[in-house]
């Protein structure tokens, strides 16, 4: 299955500023997914990241709050702009590595907006 | 649209006895996948059925999969503390190929 590495892996930020979330996958995937996890709650699906076009994003979640970057197709990027404190929650990229494997997670980055 | 419940949200078990959690999706799928979650981590894939009658085990977890019923289980057995952790189920949507997740299971196993 793909390994992904995801940087922060946490950050502590002030509100009004950004945060760029980025993910390197060990292969070549053709969709990227982004999630935000609130505290003690399920994933929800921020957008879908194709190399080459534009995300697609979620009902709820716009592209000048979170631009999302895919130069490439072992690479993606999430901005979370003008931060909130209700911005704080667990941002994870993820991707399909198909038939037994399923869907794999990048190691999370724990965003607390202050 | 939709729709994955899990059940119970929320269970706490002395160690050495047997639970069972449930998953259930309100329209046809043929994916489904149970994932870990330890606190403060991310999430580790535990299974992943694709079909009807899938049952796969791992160590003292084990899962299955009834289509027709649209229903999964994550049976626990002889649990043991190292098993306490969230436990998602998710399952792909037919019409948009998104995961759709449970709220999850919190599990607490007790000594």
């Amino acid at each position: 299955s793909a390994v992904i590495s995801q940087k922060p892996s946490r950050d502590i930020c002030q509100r009004g500023t950004s945060l760029t979330i980025q993910c390197q996958v060990d292969s070549q995937v053709t969709m990227m997914f982004w999630y935000r996890q609130q505290p003690g709650q399920s994933l929800t699906l921020i957008a879908t990241a194709n190399q080459g076009s534009e995300a697609t994003y979620e009902s709820g979640f716009v592209i000048d709050k979170f631009p999302i970057s895919r130069p490439n197709l072992t690479f993606s990027t999430l901005t979370v702009s003008n931060m909130s404190p209700e911005d704080s929650s667990i941002y994870l990229c993820s991707v399909e590595t198909g038939g037994l494997y399923g869907y794999t997670f990048g190691s999370g980055t724990r965003l607390t907006v202050v | 649209e939709l729709k994955v419940e899990q059940n119970p949200l929320f269970l706490s078990m002395q160690e050495g006895k047997n639970y069972t959690i449930y998953c259930n999706y309100s329209t046809t799928s043929d994916r489904l996948y149970w994932y870990r979650q330890d606190p403060g981590k991310s999430l580790e894939s535990l299974f992943v059925l694709l079909s009807n009658g899938a049952v796969k085990q791992e160590g003292r977890l084990m899962a299955s999969l009834d289509t027709k019923a649209r229903l999964s289980t994550l049976h626990i057995t002889a649990a043991v503390h190292d098993l306490s952790a969230t436990y998602f189920c998710a399952v792909l949507s037919d019409s948009n190929y998104q995961l759709i997740w449970g709220a999850g299971t919190k599990l607490i196993i007790k000594p």
